[in-house]
C-alpha cells in the first residue's frame, strides 16, 4: 500500500524569505500523481501544485516550485517570496494512475510566516 | 470557489443519533470522493462514488453509508454517531475524463458530536 510521510509537523519563515517543506512516499508503482493542497483557517482544500511522475521536469506555479526525485521517492514543496497568506496547512498526496484515483494525504505541515 | 458545494457547514448533534451530510459536485463531475478529516490531521479517504456507482471504499466505518443520486449530488449518512466521529467531511469531485483528472474540494462540513 503506498504511504505519504510529511516528517515536518511546523515550519516558520520571515515573510519574503523562501522555505522548502518535504513529502516523501513509498510506492511500487511507476505512474502515479502528486500534490500540494493548502489548508487555510478557512479549512477549504486549495490545490497549490500538481507533478506527474512520467514528468521529468519540474512542476512550477508562480512562487510555488516542486522538487521532485522519483527515485528518492521525495517530493519537496519551495514557496519563494513567502506572503502572510501563505501561512496554512500544506498537505502532500498521491494519487494513483490507476485504479481508484484516491487521494492519499501525508499528516501536514503547518507553516507560520513571520511578519 | 471550487464549484463543489457541502451542506450543511456545521452540524451538531448527540450521541447515538443520525445525520446525512451532502455534496454537489462541478459541474459536469461524474466522480465524488468522501474524505474523513480529525482533529489536524490528514484527510482519510472514505468511499467513492461514479456515475452513480460505488466505486471504491477506504476505511468507512459500516455505521456510515453513502449514495450518488442520478442528478449526481451525493449524500454520506453518518449513524448511531460517537464522540469519535467529530471531524470535518469533506467531499471532492472529479469528471474521471481521463486519469490526469485532479480533485477539487468542496469547503466540507464540520460535524461535532456532544
Amino acid at each position: 500500500a503506498q504511504t505519504v510521510t510529511q516528517s515536518q509537523p511546523e515550519m516558520s519563515v520571515q515573510e519574503a524569505e523562501t522555505v522548502t517543506l518535504s513529502c516523501t512516499y513509498d510506492t511500487s508503482e511507476s505512474d502515479y500523481y502528486l500534490f500540494w493542497y493548502k489548508q487555510p483557517p478557512s479549512r477549504q482544500m486549495i490545490l497549490v501544485i500538481r507533478q506527474e511522475a512520467y514528468k521529468q521536469q519540474n512542476a512550477t506555479e508562480n512562487r510555488f516550485s516542486v522538487n521532485f526525485q522519483k527515485a528518492a521517492k521525495s517530493f519537496s514543496l519551495k514557496i519563494s517570496d513567502s506572503q502572510l497568506g501563505d501561512a496554512a496547512m500544506y498537505f502532500c498526496a498521491y494519487r494513483s494512475a490507476k485504479g481508484t484515483y484516491k487521494y492519499i494525504f501525508g499528516t501536514g505541515t503547518r507553516l507560520k510566516v513571520l511578519a | 470557489d471550487s464549484g463543489v458545494t457541502q451542506t450543511p457547514k456545521h452540524l451538531i448533534t448527540a450521541t447515538g443519533q443520525r445525520v446525512t451530510l451532502r455534496c454537489s459536485p462541478r459541474s459536469g463531475d461524474l466522480s465524488v470522493y468522501w474524505y474523513q478529516q480529525s482533529l489536524d490531521q490528514g484527510l482519510q479517504f472514505l468511499i467513492q462514488y461514479y456515475n452513480g456507482e460505488e466505486r471504491a471504499k477506504g476505511n468507512i466505518l459500516e455505521r456510515f453509508s453513502a449514495q450518488q443520486f442520478p442528478d449526481l449530488h451525493s449524500e454520506l449518512n453518518l449513524s448511531s454517531l460517537e464522540l469519535g466521529d467529530s471531524a470535518l467531511y469533506f467531499c471532492a469531485s472529479s469528471h474521471h475524463r481521463g486519469i490526469t483528472d485532479t480533485q477539487y474540494f468542496g469547503p466540507g462540513t464540520r460535524l461535532t458530536v456532544l
